[in-house]
């Protein structure tokens, strides 16, 4: 799988719009990036995920750049419960034996009141 | 619909002894992974089985091994359990075996070994 880069940490006030970036300038044409996200002791959860079109869902958005070598998860109005670790992952569309997902270190995002 | 499910929610044991984690797949879900998430450290991905067979495994020792039932749930086996085993164990299931489907993680299995 590609490697990703995040930042470690960010702050977001509530209400506001939370962009949560990530690099992947090593991303292969069949490679896809997903979000997850993880809130203390709890399992990660699914949240969106995107080839190279801009997705959005109940929960964010994504923006994958035209070269696909990063993306924006969008919060569009982060809530105190949006406090988590965030992981942007790629992940081989075809292959055979690597659809694992393989995390990092992620971006711990914090919404204060 | 349920989600994935994994028990036992904590589990002790002392070092040395064997360890049984259980996971239920969301219904209709062939594929389980297994991750170990140690105290402060990230997800470290261990074992996938998809149809009954073991696709890939993780840079852990032999000691940690599981299978998959004709039902598709899944067993984690740890055996001779070592102090550092102790962590939060995941299991994820999705529904077929591409990397357009996302996968759904359960809450997890403390295991402590003292």
């Amino acid at each position: 799988d590609a490697k990703t880069t995040q930042p470690p940490s960010m702050d977001c006030a509530e209400g506001r719009a939370a962009n949560l970036p990530c690099n992947h300038s090593t991303i292969s044409g069949n490679e896809y990036v997903y979000w997850y996200r993880q809130i203390h002791s709890q399992g990660p959860q699914y949240i969106i995920h995107g080839l190279k079109n801009n997705e959005t869902n109940e929960m964010a958005s994504l923006i994958i750049t035209e070269d696909r070598k990063s993306s924006t998860l969008i919060l569009p109005h982060a809530t105190l419960r949006d406090t988590a670790v965030y992981y942007c992952i790629v992940r081989v569309h075809s292959g055979g034996s690597n659809y694992k997902l393989t995390f990092g270190k992620g971006t711990l995002l914090t919404v204060n009141p | 619909e349920a989600g994935v499910t994994q028990s036992p929610t904590h589990l002790i044991k002392t070092r040395g002894q064997q360890a049984t984690l259980r996971c239920s797949p969301i219904s209709g879900h062939t594929s389980v992974y297994w991750y170990q998430q140690a105290l402060g450290l990230g997800l470290q991905f261990l074992l996938w089985y998809d149809e009954g067979e073991e696709r890939n495994r993780g840079n852990f020792p032999p000691r940690f091994s599981g299978r998959q039932f004709p039902n598709y749930s899944s067993e984690l086996n740890v055996n001779a359990l070592e102090l550092e085993d102790s962590a939060l164990y995941l299991c994820a299931s999705s529904v077929i075996m591409t990397g357009n489907t996302e996968a759904f993680f359960g809450q997890g299995t403390r295991l402590t070994v003292v």
